[in-house]
This record gives structure tokens, sequence and C-alpha cells, in this order.
């Protein structure tokens, strides 16, 4: 069974202060390890996906990284615009039954 | 563009009760999936469709049903309502033909509440 595991479950930083958000994922034949965001009210807004180790994207403050277990989402000098539930999902199915695990609730104080 | 747009955005139910949650996906999107977020949990997938056809199920009961219409809106039935029905509903559309490495666009979903 698919299982897709992040850390930590919560996380605060101080305005400016870098950190990372992990993802580790057991997708059998995986075909895209995804990243959404997810404000309260609000479904998960697309940010990336990576689809082999090595693999990177940017956008803006964040960067995301793939290895064969694992996945980073970096966070460069956040802004309390960036407070969000940061979502980590795998695909290895053949149609769209992604895997999400938990989430990463990111707080970002001013 | 209008995004993907989901109907209700609140309901409360019974138990025992029957919902219906509707959705229209982006125009020119003919893909429909529909999750199920528990709070504090991620979602899990329920069903896709694809030309109104379903392309995949997710591990849940045969209370929960679903069907595609020919402009591509899609409704999501749940009978028989439990407690632990209770959840936001997401709908999500994309953009060919459902295929597994393709980015979804979600709604805002259906916070269903069963008491």
């Amino acid at each position: 069974e698919d299982q897709v595991t992040q850390s930590p479950e919560a996380l605060r930083l101080q305005e400016g202060e870098s950190s990372s958000l992990n993802c580790s994922y057991t997708v059998s034949g995986l075909r895209g390890l995804f990243w959404y965001r997810q404000d309260p009210g609000k479904g998960p807004e697309f940010l990336f996906t990576l689809y082999s180790a090595g693999e990177e994207k940017e956008k803006e403050r964040l960067k995301a990284t793939l290895t064969k277990k694992e996945s980073f989402l970096h966070i460069t000098a956040p802004k309390p615009e960036d407070s969000a539930t940061y979502l980590c999902a795998g695909n290895s199915g053949g149609y769209q039954k992604v895997t999400f695990g938990t989430g990463t609730k990111l707080q970002v104080i001013p | 563009d209008a995004g993907v747009t989901q109907s209700p955005t609140h309901l409360i139910k019974t138990r025992g009760q029957h919902v219906t949650l509707r959705c229209s996906p982006i125009s020119g999107h003919k893909s429909v999936s529909w999750y199920q977020q528990v709070l504090g949990q991620g979602p899990q997938f329920i069903f896709q469709y694809y030309e109104k056809e379903e392309r995949g199920r997710g591990n849940f009961p045969d209370r929960f049903s679903a069907r595609q219409f020919p402009n591509y809106s899609s409704e999501l039935n749940v009978n028989a309502l439990l407690l632990g029905d209770s959840a936001l509903y997401l709908c999500a559309s994309s953009s060919r033909d459902g295929a597994t490495n393709e980015k979804l666009f979600f709604g805002s979903g259906t916070q269903l509440s069963v008491l």
C-alpha cells in the first residue's frame, strides 16, 4: 500500500528564518511526487511535480527536491504570507489516485 | 476564467440521510476526481471520472457513488450517512485525459457535517 509521511506536523518560523519540510514516501512505481499548498477553508493549490530522483524545481522562495525515498520542500527567507499547510502526494496508478500525506502546518511570524 | 466550483459550500445532515454534492470543472477540463479530507488529515481519493466513465475508485464503501455528465460536471452521492462521513469533500479537475502525473486543480470543497 502506498504511504506518504510528512514531518514535522507543525513548524513555526520567524520571518526570514529558512527551513525544510520533509516528505518520505513508499509508492511503488512512482509516476509523480507532488507538492500542494492549502490555506484554511480552501482546496489544495498546486506547487510542483517531481518525476525522478535528483530533480529540483523552484518557485519564488520555495524549492522542491526529490531522492529515491524522500522529497524536501525548502523555504528560503519565508514571509508571513507563506503560512499555510503544505501537502506532499505521490501517484503510482494508472489513474489519478494520488496518495496525500497529512501535511505540515507552517506558521511564519513577523 | 472560473476555477473549479463546488456546491453547496456547507451542508448539515443527520445520520441515515442521503447527500448529493456537485462540482463544475474548469472549462475545457474533462477529468474530475473526488477526495475526502477529514480535519487534520490529507485528502483521500474517492473517485476519478473521465469522459463520463469511472477511471478509478478508492477504498470507500458502496454507499459512495458518483457520476459525470456530458458537460463534464460531476455529482458525488453518499447514502446512509454516518457520523464518520463528516469531512471536507474536494473536487479536482485536470485538463487532459486524467494521466497520472497531471497536476490537479481543486475547488474550495463542500464541508459536510453529519449529526
